[in-house]
Parts: structure tokens; sequence; C-alpha cells
């Protein structure tokens, strides 16, 4: 199975802040890469799939980037309904496997 | 708009079994596999397997291989993960989650928390 991981696993940011988070994979996954949103008790959102495509309604202050093992997840100008937990996962091989989290707090 | 939504909440023994269950609308049922991740309390999000929704023949991730069994109820556009004799390592939130194309997820149910305590 590809393993993915995460860093950082926490994050503090204060508001209007920039954020990255990094995803790593164990091989190459070619651009096949996702990251999700989710809340406290809710399920997870899809914001980013194939590594830099925005999913429909989810801000433009979001973005990802990267290729081959390493790819990112930035959040732009952060705002506090950002505070979540983003997840990494990749959909290059089965079965698709997701990083471990990182969770993000206001500063 | 398309909705997933699951069953309500379950706390059973060691040894019961549950079945839950996940209603799909808002397109058509059979177009799309429906695949089911756990979520262990305060954990990541593990992928368990899909359903082909057309032919209903299931798929399970190797760590979901005998006491787990996804079914189909095409008519009523519903699937369901059923496991059984349940263990307290199996207490977790279930999702559904319909996918877009090759494993990206845009569509998932709300989750059951299913509790196994003695």
């Amino acid at each position: 199975d590809i393993q993915m991981t995460q860093s950082p696993a926490s994050l503090s940011a204060s508001l209007g802040e920039t954020v990255t988070i990094e995803c790593l994979a164990s091989e190459d996954i070619y651009s096949n890469l996702a990251w999700y949103q989710q809340k406290p008790g809710k399920s997870p959102q899809l914001l980013i799939y194939y590594a830099n495509s925005l999913n429909d309604g989810v801000p433009s202050r979001f973005s990802g980037s990267g290729s081959g093992t390493q790819y990112s997840l930035k959040i732009n100008s952060l705002q506090s309904e950002d505070v979540s937990i983003y997840f990494c996962q990749q959909n290059y091989d089965s079965p698709p496997t997701f990083g471990g989290g990182t969770k993000l707090e206001l500063k | 708009q398309i909705q997933l939504v699951q069953s309500g909440p379950e706390l059973k023994k060691p040894g019961e079994s549950v079945k839950i269950s996940c209603k799909a609308s808002g397109y058509t049922f059979t177009d799309y596999a429906m695949h089911w991740v756990k979520q262990a309390p305060g954990k990541g999000l593990k992928w368990m397997g899909w359903i082909n929704t057309y032919t209903g023949k299931p798929t399970y991730a190797d760590d979901f291989k005998g006491r787990f069994v996804f079914s189909l109820e095409a008519s009523a556009s519903t699937a369901n993960l059923q496991i059984s004799n349940l263990k307290n390592e199996d207490t977790a939130t279930y999702f559904c989650a319909r996918d877009y194309s090759s494993y990206i997820y845009p569509y998932w149910g709300q989750g059951v928390m299913v509790t196994v305590s003695s």
C-alpha cells in the first residue's frame, strides 16, 4: 500500500495568515492527490483533486500543488471557518490511502 | 442535489452484529460505485472497500475481509454495511462515499457512529 505522510500534525496560525500543509507519498503518485477538510462531528469535504483542481464551491484561497511524491495545500488569508483537520489522500492505486491529518487551529 | 443519508447511531455489545444503511438521492444510483470509510475516534480515515452498484459485486480492503459485508437494495437506492461478531476495535464512525472518478470522493454520508461496549 502507498503510505501518505502529512506534516505538520498540528498547526497554529493567525487570522489572515498563509498556511501550508505538506503531504509525502511513499512512491510516485503522478498528481493523483486529493485534499479534504473535516470539521468536528462532520464528514470530510473534498477541497482539491488531481493535486491542483479546486472542487466546486471551494473558496479560491485554497490551492494545491506538487508532483511526484511531494504535495502541498496552501490556505491564503486564513479565516476562522478554516479551523479544521485536513487530510491528503492518494487515488493513484488501490487501496486509496489517507495521510494522518493536520489539525489547524487559530493562534 | 446529490445526497447520501445514513442511518442513526448504534450501541452494540461485543459479538453482536450491526447493519448500517446509506440512502442515495439526486443521481442514478447504479451509475456510481459506493465506497465505505472507517474513522476510529480521534483517528484518521481508512478505506474499507466498495460495491459495484450495477452488478452488486463487493471489493474489500485486506483489513475488512471476513466480518464485513457490503450489500445493496438497488430498488431503494440504498447501500448497506453489515459487521458481524463486533469487537471493541470496531468502535468508529462509518462513512459511505460516492466517488467522482477513480477514488475521488466529493460526496459523503453524514457518518454513523457505532459503539461496541459490554
